[in-house]
């Protein structure tokens, strides 16, 4: 079965450090361009990051640029986000999905995890 | 304040259609492909469409997309209680090399 399962989140202070993790089953994550998306309490969806296969070309959105990095690794089949300086409003659910391509652009994202909970709050 | 306008909530009486609009630019709708979630509350977010007006395998006809200039519609035919969700959509933007999302619109089955 074709599945996404992320982890590594948790309870940190503002200011602090965390590693999320995201592992696929049931494909070759190294295929597919990848994104990590939240969604904080009550909110709507919020784009985050996106990772081409490579792991050379990425994006961010540009409320976490200089505090967040996506990698991955293929051979370990999984996606990762460094999150630093984390402030009070990054605290969310974070999903990790898998993106659809057409060619060169980007089309949506049609596999997600169950996400992971960040909570920034002393 | 999302790149993406959607209507906050939409509402239908079981067995009517319901149409979801998403309001963009050239940057983002215009030039690129559009997606649409559902996602009930807890869960994470399911595609119902992409490139447009495509339907992943399991989704039914009932949900269709489609696009015109910067604008793009979710139509929903046939609703049932269980439609009741809320619904994103979503596309790159080239200007701000960024994927964007719209704010989300809930939709009530009345």
């Amino acid at each position: 079965e074709v599945q996404l399962e992320e982890s590594g989140g948790g309870l940190v202070q503002p200011g602090g450090s965390l590693r999320l993790s995201c592992v696929a089953f049931g494909f070759t994550s190294g295929d597919y361009w990848m994104s990590w998306v939240r969604q904080a309490p009550g909110k709507g969806l919020e784009w985050v990051a996106k990772i081409k296969q490579d792991g050379i070309e990425k994006y961010h959105v540009d409320s976490v640029k200089g505090r967040f990095t996506i990698s991955r690794d293929n051979a370990k089949n999984s996606l990762y986000l460094q999150m630093s300086s984390l402030r009070a409003e990054d605290t969310a659910v974070y999903f990790c999905a898998r993106d659809l391509t057409s060619f060169t652009s980007l089309t949506g994202m049609d596999v997600w995890g169950q996400g992971t909970t960040v909570t920034v709050s002393s | 304040q999302s790149v993406l306008t959607q209507p906050p909530s939409v509402s239908a009486a079981p067995g009517q259609k319901v149409t979801i609009s998403c309001s963009g630019s050239s940057s983002n709708i215009g030039n690129n492909y559009v997606s649409w979630y559902q996602q009930f509350p807890g869960t994470a977010p399911k595609l119902l469409i992409y490139e447009n007006n495509k339907r992943p395998s399991g989704i039914p006809d009932r949900f269709s997309g489609s696009k015109s200039g910067s604008s793009a519609t979710l139509a929903i035919t046939g609703l049932q209680t269980g439609d009741e969700a809320d619904y994103y959509c979503g596309t790159w933007d080239s200007s701000l090399s960024a994927w964007v999302f719209g704010g989300g619109t809930t939709l009530t089955v009345l």
